[in-house]
């Protein structure tokens, strides 16, 4: 069974409308991440979060913004995507023992 | 956390073994040596961690040299499914908090 669930696995958005991503997780981890993948690239941390402590890498900008309304759920909010926020966003969760990813979702900015 | 070398891309056979080096020169002494792989279009998916021992697992082997400056990853018997990009990565451990950074990874394509 699926521990870390991203929904939706495809989403198209409109140049400027607002969109959310959600993750959802049965682990019970206390940390939970979001990483932006560009197309032929390595996942880049974009923020996560231990416990309701929000992290926030340096060089995210601040279109992108994150939620966790409890220790099953988190949000990522992207205020007015542009193309070049078209990409694969994953949600992963970690434990001292490792990380583990959802399948992601694929964003399409049209 | 320390840096990873790995090769851009590598062939394998199916069938025969394949081994997929790491550098990790500036490990310290806390810190893991993670493997995951990415399948296209999918999120990473775990497949093997260590400290100082050599480790195996149902999916891999992972041979960590003394000086844990490098190690080595081992399909044992590669097969189509196994085309994928590999990262191998450091992550400092004890505290489920410590970050996850990526690499460029090795693209491993199996061939028939």
């Amino acid at each position: 069974d699926a521990m870390v669930i991203q929904n939706p696995r495809y989403q198209v958005t409109q140049f400027g409308k607002p969109v959310t991503l959600s993750c959802s997780q049965t682990l019970n981890h206390n940390v939970m991440y979001w990483y932006q993948q560009k197309s032929s690239q390595a996942p880049k941390l974009l923020f996560h979060y231990y416990d309701k402590d929000f992290n926030n890498e340096a060089d995210t900008p601040d279109n992108f913004q994150s939620r966790r309304p409890n220790t099953s759920f988190c949000f990522l909010d992207i205020r007015s995507p542009g193309l070049g926020d078209a990409a694969m966003y994953l949600c992963a969760t970690s434990s001292y023992r490792g990380v583990f990813f959802g399948q992601g979702t694929r964003l399409t900015v049209v | 956390d320390a840096k990873t070398t790995q090769p851009t891309s590598m062939d394998c056979a199916e069938g025969r073994a394949a081994n997929l080096p790491c550098n990790h020169s500036t490990i310290s002494g806390n810190e893991y040596v993670y493997w995951y792989r990415q399948i296209h279009s999918q999120g990473p998916q775990y497949i093997i961690h260590g400290l100082k021992n050599n480790e195996t697992n149902e999916m891999a082997s992972l041979i960590i040299t003394e000086d844990r400056k490098s190690s080595t990853l081992i399909l044992p018997h590669a097969t189509l499914r196994d085309t994928a990009v590999y990262y191998c990565i450091v992550r400092v451990g004890g505290n489920a908090g410590n970050m996850l950074t990526f690499g460029g990874g090795t693209r491993l394509m199996v061939k028939p």
